[in-house]
């Protein structure tokens, strides 16, 4: 099985400062990662998702980026964080059958 | 272009009583999965169950089962004999099976209240 590892778990961040969410993969290795973003009370939005070192995709265009400098390691970047960011980040990995996804703990992100 | 609808964003069941989630869903792929998730107020993401489109039999995991009419292009979610802890949201999702690189697309999700 897989355990996806995400932190911190709540952030309050103010308008216009940076942003570094880290999401690490544990059980397996190469596996597809996805970043998606919940507004309070709503479904997922698929952010970016990644099939190797590299290898990112981008769903919606904004001012967050993503990045697979390792395996086993997916980070969510902002330069300058927008009121709108505010929101529950989940980390999630594809595991070898189709129907394995697993999902780290969330981080809670308020802009302020 | 895949598309699943939940067109109940909130319910309130009696305890003990069995819940229906509803779920339809889009595509034009052959072979795809379905799921349910379960989101309690934690926000942690909690697998409950998976069906393929091949899948001659329904779905079955423990209180949860998936009725999954493939010509109607729905997969609801019942819950036998709800307890206070099925209080949570939960989502319909979907993904082309044949191609483990495909994202999975997610349902907006129904808030399911069980009263006492």
């Amino acid at each position: 099985s897989q355990t996806i590892h995400q932190w911190p778990a709540t952030l309050v961040q103010p308008v216009g400062s940076p942003l570094s969410l880290e999401c690490t993969v544990e059980g397996t290795s190469n596996p597809n990662l996805y970043w998606y973003r919940q507004a309070a009370g709503r479904g997922l939005q698929l952010l970016f998702y990644s099939v190797g070192i590299g290898q990112i995709s981008s769903e919606v265009p904004q001012n967050l980026s993503a990045s697979r400098p390792q395996d086993r390691q997916f980070i969510l970047s902002s330069k300058k964080l927008l009121l709108s960011d505010s929101g529950f980040y989940l980390c999630a990995g594809q595991g070898r059958a189709p129907y394995e996804q697993y999902f780290g703990p969330g981080t809670r992100l308020t802009v302020t | 272009a895949q598309k699943i609808t939940q067109t109940q964003p909130g319910m309130f069941v009696q305890e003990k009583e069995a819940v229906t989630l509803d779920c339809t869903y889009d595509t034009s792929d052959q072979s795809y999965g379905l799921f349910w998730y379960k989101q309690p107020s934690s926000g942690e993401m909690i697998f409950l169950i998976y069906q393929g489109s091949y899948d001659e039999q329904n779905a079955t995991e423990g209180r949860y089962s998936l009725n999954f009419q493939k010509a109607r292009k729905s997969a609801n979610l019942v819950i036998s004999a709800s307890q206070l802890g099925d209080s949570a949201m939960y989502f319909c999702a979907m993904r082309n099976r044949m191609n483990r690189d495909d994202k999975i697309i997610f349902g907006k999700g129904t808030r399911l209240h069980i009263l006492p």
